[in-house]
């Protein structure tokens, strides 16, 4: 069965400082894998997403996530924190086209916070 | 396009009342999904439809809960009885194929006294 494992629950960063949300994974085929970001009482906005292809996806507010085959993660990272990015966000795994479940299972979420 | 719509965005009822989530997909989306948020269990799925038509509903927690899809524009989740323990965050998503991304809308936040 399909997976997501966010170990994090909460990840502390001052701001200017790069920043990583860690994501790992297990299907059994070839993974399609998201961000997903939730703001305090709003529904979850979609960052980015890897399907096949580079390794290294970039997104919407200069986020960007690697995808590690071998290592079965798929961070969430970016070079510089802003205060702005404080929210929680969730990794989420489907199997690929043709696989045996069609859900997308997600993580239970990491709080990121940033100090001004 | 206005993204996906839902309403109410805050729901308060007492236990024993009949609940009704709306949802107004995106334009052009074939894929429909409704999502249950709560402290303890995260983000959970309860049911899919793929034009109009439910394909998998094993999360809906018993049978109390029913959704259904009339035409390609709304959903609605319904809930009775309700029930002190179904307060939760209630997201719907659209998506325009089974395995592309799935935009949520705001959530109806729903307490059951």
């Amino acid at each position: 069965a399909q997976s997501v494992a966010q170990p994090e629950d909460q990840v502390n960063v001052a701001e200017g400082n790069p920043l990583t949300v860690k994501c790992t994974y297990s299907v059994s085929g070839n993974p399609y894998l998201f961000w997903y970001v939730q703001y305090p009482n709003r529904g979850l906005q979609f960052l980015l997403k890897y399907i096949t292809g580079d390794n290294l996806v970039k997104g919407s507010y200069g986020f960007e996530a690697e995808f590690n085959k071998s290592q079965t993660s798929f961070h969430l990272k970016k070079p510089s924190a802003l205060v702005s990015d404080s929210a929680l966000y969730f990794c989420a795994v489907r199997e690929g086209y043709g696989g045996a479940t069609n859900k997308l299972i997600f993580g239970t979420g990491t709080l990121l916070a940033v100090q001004p | 396009d206005a993204g996906v719509i839902q309403s109410p965005r805050h729901e308060v009822t007492e236990m024993g009342q009949e609940v009704t989530l709306r949802c107004k997909p995106i334009s052009g989306h074939d894929y429909l999904f409704w999502y249950r948020q709560t402290m303890m269990r995260g983000l959970e799925l309860l049911i899919y439809f793929n034009n109009n038509v439910p394909i998998d509903d094993s999360g809906m927690p018993e049978d109390r809960f029913s959704a259904k899809m009339p035409n390609a524009s709304f959903s609605t989740l319904k809930i009775q009885p309700s029930e002190p323990r179904d307060s939760a965050v209630y997201f719907c998503a659209s998506a325009l194929t089974e395995t592309d991304t799935q935009y949520f809308g705001p959530g109806t936040r729903l307490t059951v006294l």
